[in-house]
């Protein structure tokens, strides 16, 4: 069964502390994706990798880390520096297969500070 | 800054008329245009893509291109109760890259 997994669907933490949402896909894609949703709000990119062991900050990149060790899996952590992290995390992937690109998501995660 | 607008709505349709989200792009390099369906609650889900000017038909799905106006257009036929939820406007500037998407239109059909 293909296609992206984003665990834990609900995630409750204390300030101050880091947390990290995984993020795996058996897609065989090359390019993934961390966005972030907030009510009434369009997504807003916070880092993206086109290629194992790289990757690159996006708008809202701050209090945010990632790595890509493996094709399939890309970790978010959100670090105590982020401000307001209370949000909707969406996970993605894509493929440009002859000229033709398409991106896909994964369930999301929602995350709660307190 | 690249920029994707969208009315936000909510746009009421009933159900069996023609729903029309519209949706315009600053970026004149975007090569790729998406339009993805969002429930409540849920992640976004892709339902159309169009790359070059013209129309693209997949069931009750049109989506509409035209690069020189930077607009990007989605015609859902036959509207039905399950249709209703907001649509996001994403568009690329090239393949694997991130997109740029607006707030979404949230749309609900009338039975």
């Amino acid at each position: 069964d293909g296609g992206i997994t984003q665990s834990p669907k609900y995630l409750f933490r204390k300030e101050g502390q880091n947390v990290t949402l995984s993020c795996e896909q058996n897609l065989n894609h090359d390019a993934m994706y961390w966005y972030r949703q907030d009510p009434g709000q369009g997504l807003r990119l916070i880092y993206y990798s086109q290629i194992v062991n790289d990757f690159q900050k996006g708008d809202i990149a701050e209090g945010y880390s990632v790595s890509r060790e493996k094709k399939e899996s890309f970790p978010l952590t959100v670090t105590s520096a982020q401000k307001n992290p209370t949000a909707f995390y969406l996970c993605a992937s894509s493929t440009e297969t002859g000229g033709d690109y398409e991106q896909y998501f994964g369930p999301g995660t929602r995350l709660t500070v307190t | 800054q690249k920029e994707v607008e969208q009315n936000s709505g909510p746009l009421s349709v009933p159900e069996g008329a023609i729903a029309s989200l519209n949706c315009t792009y600053s970026d004149r390099g975007s090569q790729s245009f998406f339009w993805y369906r969002q429930y409540s609650g849920k992640s976004p889900e892709l339902i159309m893509s169009i790359y070059s000017n013209g129309d693209k038909e997949d069931g009750r799905f049109t989506a509409q291109l035209n690069k020189a106006s930077q607009y990007v257009s989605l015609l859902i036929r036959d509207s039905q109760p399950s249709d209703s939820a907001t649509y996001l406007c994403a568009v690329a500037e090239s393949g694997n890259t991130p997109l740029v998407f607006g707030k979404g239109t949230r749309l609900s059909v009338i039975a």
